[in-house]
């Protein structure tokens, strides 16, 4: 069964530095990635996606993600974090042609001023 | 606007009731999905539906039932035989017609379930 890692539960970064939230997933072949951000007692909003072409995706909020087949890895990235920022990162995954999301168990992004 | 609506915000039980959560979308998807979120455990699929009368156990089902009566309504009931429902449910809803979860889902606000 399709997995989904998050390393890191909790990642701390001051305000205008690089974030870096990593995702990394089971499936040797190439499942469908996305990523969603949490604020606190809401629901979840898409970031982005990948499910073909492009390696380099970007979403919104100046966020953007790279797949890595040969590291199973889709870690999601922001030049300069933003206080606003601070929030839940949850990464998912889909095999192809399944009809569920596997979450991961979600990185909680803490912005210091 | 379109959107999912989960009500309420908040809902309280005592052991051993049943309890309905409302789920309600208006953007025409067919595919909507119950999860339940723990901390730290990421979010858990309860249980799914592509169409109308037709649904599939997600993989924590036990102590749940839904049903799917109407394309916009997903109701979920949480039972006197799930051990521990304190937690935070989510509901969302997809096109699902590309058979497949490239379709986005989108997320309702979520409704926050305390045993008392």
């Amino acid at each position: 069964a399709q997995s989904v890692t998050q390393l890191g539960s909790h990642v701390s970064v001051s305000e205008g530095a690089l974030v870096l939230l990593r995702c990394n997933y089971s499936s040797s072949v190439p499942p469908y990635l996305f990523w969603y951000v949490q604020y606190p007692n809401q629901g979840l909003q898409l970031l982005l996606k990948y499910t073909t072409g492009a390696t380099l995706v970007k979403g919104i909020n100046g966020f953007e993600a790279e797949f890595k087949k040969s590291e199973t890895s889709f870690h999601l990235t922001k030049p300069s974090a933003h206080m606003s920022d601070a929030a839940e990162y949850f990464c998912a995954v889909s095999d192809r042609g399944a009809q569920k999301l596997v979450f991961g168990q979600g990185t909680r992004l803490t912005i210091n001023p | 606007d379109g959107g999912i609506t989960q009500s309420p915000k908040y809902l309280f039980r005592k052991e051993g009731q049943n309890v309905t959560l409302s789920c309600e979308q208006n953007l025409n998807h067919d595919a909507m999905y119950w999860y339940r979120q723990d901390p730290g455990q990421g979010l858990r699929l309860i249980y799914y539906s592509q169409i109308v009368n037709d649904f599939q156990k997600g993989d924590i089902a036990e102590g749940y039932s839904v049903s799917r009566e109407k394309k916009e309504s997903f109701p979920l009931t949480v039972t006197s035989a799930q051990k521990n429902p304190t937690a935070f449910y989510l509901c969302a809803s997809s096109h699902g017609t590309s058979g497949g979860a490239t379709d986005t889902q989108y997320f309702g606000p979520g409704t926050r379930l305390t045993v008392l």
